[in-house]
């Protein structure tokens, strides 16, 4: 089906794991977003890609690594998970800005729990 | 400060009331102004949004940007349990990111 999908949906690991999270999309979207989601913060951007091999950080992009090899896939890597990045995290794409205007389109998002 | 800023709620109306979310913005270069609507554990989804100031409709739903002061509105007519929801605003100005406020829960109550 076409869209935006995340894998895994939940999922729980220990302090100093590394976790990788998965993003997919069918739409050919040029970018590509990462944001996490906590109670009184909203949502806060982690990084987002441009095309294949081009990222960029966002807001709190510490302790994060991103690639993005192909149009499709961008995957989010936590190489040391720290119970501060228990969060939902959310993948997004959006065609090329038109003026400036992103359309963003989310996937369903990953329930990440570090103990 | 946030950038942008939104009364978390929750907002608790009955059904066919109308709804008024709002949202206020510190970046006067803000241009692009967007609605997510986010129900419980799903990611949000893009409502409306406009460009600059001024009105935009869609069905029950209506998006209106005041540059003047800096303030966002969303108003949502003939309320329905449907329409329970997080919803998000955000901003941007042409080349940068969005900027999303934390969201208000809105609870329509038949």
């Amino acid at each position: 089906d076409a869209g935006i999908t995340q894998s895994p949906r939940y999922k729980i690991t220990e302090t100093g794991r590394q976790v990788t999270l998965m993003c997919h999309q069918t739409w050919s979207h040029s970018y590509m977003f990462w944001y996490r989601q906590d109670l009184g913060h909203g949502l806060r951007l982690i990084y987002y890609s441009a095309a294949a091999d081009i990222t960029d950080k966002g807001e709190v992009p510490d302790g994060y690594v991103v690639s993005r090899s192909k149009t499709e896939n961008f995957p989010l890597t936590l190489e040391s998970a720290t119970r501060s990045q228990t969060s939902v995290y959310f993948c997004a794409s959006s065609p090329a800005p038109s003026g400036g205007l992103y359309e963003q389109y989310f996937g369903p998002g990953t329930r990440l729990t570090v103990t | 400060q946030k950038e942008v800023e939104q009364d978390p709620g929750p907002l608790s109306v009955p059904e066919g009331a109308i709804v008024s979310l709002n949202c206020t913005y510190s970046n006067s270069a803000f241009q692009y102004f967007m609605w997510y609507r986010q129900y419980s554990r799903k990611g949000p989804e893009l409502l409306m949004y406009t460009y600059s100031s001024g009105n935009k409709e869609d069905g029950r739903f209506t998006a209106q940007v005041d540059k003047s002061s800096k303030y966002i509105s969303l108003f949502i007519r003939d309320s329905q349990p449907s329409d329970s929801a997080t919803y998000l605003c955000a901003a941007n100005n042409a080349g940068n990111m969005l900027t999303f406020g934390g969201g208000t829960r809105l609870m329509v109550k038949p």
